[in-house]
């Protein structure tokens, strides 16, 4: 299967600070996918990006798709202690889950 | 509106033996997938089920063996259990047609074999 790497495997920052994990392909995709996990719980679907160059926002989540389509970001503005967990990027037709960026935020 | 269910939350089972883990998908959704999920690591694709059949198949030995219920609820089994297939099992529900990827988790099956 497709496989992803993401970057970096763990950050810690401190309450209020930025946060950004970078999801890397070596081949272009059809599509992408983000998930987070709380520490103890199931992955969570938080957005799917299709286009080349999409920039997607939830709150203070800014998703990007690269513009090769073989790259993505996932940017945390102003970072809070609910940001907690590991998050995953996920080739969207093949199931295979990155190796996830593990995020702890310092209150 | 339920969302994805797993059955049982928590298990034990000695080595050698076999396991059967179940899964109910989110109201209208037709797709059921299975992932392993080892302490500190990300879901492992097991396979996916549509329409009563197998569909795609990630990396796991034949003793992984599924199944799809014409109600779309499944089933994992997992014969001859190793210590090292200890892991959370996650169910994902999904609908097959349409551009969209999204997959429903549900809390998962935590397997301790010993």
């Amino acid at each position: 299967g497709q496989q992803v790497m993401q970057i970096p495997q763990y950050q810690h920052v401190q309450e209020g600070e930025d946060f950004t994990t970078y999801c890397n392909s070596s081949t272009t995709l059809s599509n992408i996918q983000w998930y987070k996990q709380r520490p103890g719980g199931h992955p969570v679907f938080l957005i799917q990006l299709v286009k080349s160059g999409e920039v997607k926002k939830q709150k203070r989540l800014t998703f990007q798709f690269g513009e090769a389509k073989k790259n993505s970001s996932l940017h945390i503005t102003a970072t809070q202690t609910t940001d907690v967990g590991t998050y995953f990027c996920v080739p969207g037709n093949q199931f295979y889950f990155g190796t996830g960026t593990s995020l702890t935020v310092i209150p | 509106d339920a969302g994805v269910t797993q059955s049982p939350t928590h298990l034990i089972k000695t080595r050698g033996q076999q396991v059967t883990l179940r899964c109910s998908p989110k109201s209208g959704h037709d797709t059921v997938s299975w992932y392993q999920q080892a302490l500190g690591q990300g879901p492992q694709f097991i396979f996916q089920y549509y329409e009563e059949e197998e569909r795609q198949r990630g990396n796991f030995p034949d003793r992984f063996s599924g199944h799809q219920f014409p109600n779309y609820s499944s089933e994992l089994n997992v014969n001859a259990l190793l210590l090292g297939d200890s892991a959370l099992y996650l169910c994902a529900s999904s609908l097959r047609q349409g551009s969209s990827y999204e997959q429903y988790f549900g809390p998962g099956t935590r397997l301790t074999v010993t």
